[in-house]
């Protein structure tokens, strides 16, 4: 059956440290892959995706997430977090394979930003 | 450009009563999914419309969950009768097309007492 697991339920990171959360997915085929950030009462906003071609892809907010196939993973990542950044993230897959293209999600994380 | 609209926010309603959800995704986006949140989880999808037909609905329990896409634009989903395991929040998303980027509407937050 088609998963994402995100490992880490709770992360907490200082203001101007460096982030990463891991994403590994398990799918028949190599999936689309999305990073979603979801605030507190909000809906879920893109933060970047990965259909195909080069493997580190660049999104909004300082965000990039790199593709790797052998490890079945696509991890987030931000050199530098700012208090803005503590929400709940989400990683999600789609089915590439011309199919129903619903998203499979992991569990997701929570950020905190310590000052 | 608007944002994926969904109505009402908030619902709460006690148990083996009905309720009904209304979505209207980004103009021109032909694809209309519908999620599940539970707290403490990731969206579930329960259903996946292209234009007015279901491409996806293998996860909707559907003897008690229905949704409709009748002119290919806005969409409801109902649930009857509801169950207490149904509160969460349901998530309306939009795409151009298949398979494209999927924007989410701000979500209705059920409540079943």
């Amino acid at each position: 059956a088609q998963s994402v697991t995100q490992p880490d339920i709770h992360i907490t990171v200082s203001e101007g440290a460096s982030l990463e959360l891991r994403c590994n997915y398990s799918y028949g085929a190599t999936p689309y892959l999305f990073w979603y950030v979801q605030s507190p009462g909000q809906g879920l906003q893109l933060l970047l995706k990965y259909f195909s071609g080069d493997t580190l892809v660049q999104g909004i907010k300082g965000f990039e997430a790199e593709f790797k196939r052998s490890q079945s993973s696509f991890n987030l990542r931000k050199p530098s977090v700012h208090w803005s950044d503590a929400a709940e993230y989400f990683c999600a897959a789609g089915d590439s394979g011309g199919g129903a293209d619903g998203l499979t999600f992991g569990k997701g994380t929570h950020l905190i930003i310590q000052p | 450009e608007a944002g994926v609209a969904q109505s009402p926010r908030y619902k709460i309603i006690e148990k083996r009563q009905s309720v009904a959800f209304w979505c209207n995704p980004i103009s021109g986006h032909a694809t209309l999914y519908w999620y599940q949140q539970i707290l403490g989880q990731g969206p579930k999808l329960l259903i996946q419309f292209q234009n007015n037909g279901v491409v996806d609905d293998s996860q909707l329990p559907k003897d008690r969950f229905s949704a409709e896409r009748l002119k290919g634009v806005d969409s409801t989903l109902k649930i009857q009768p509801a169950k207490l395991e149904d509160s969460a929040v349901y998530l309306c998303a939009s795409s151009l097309d298949r398979p494209e980027t999927q924007y989410f509407g701000p979500g209705t937050r059920l409540l079943v007492l």
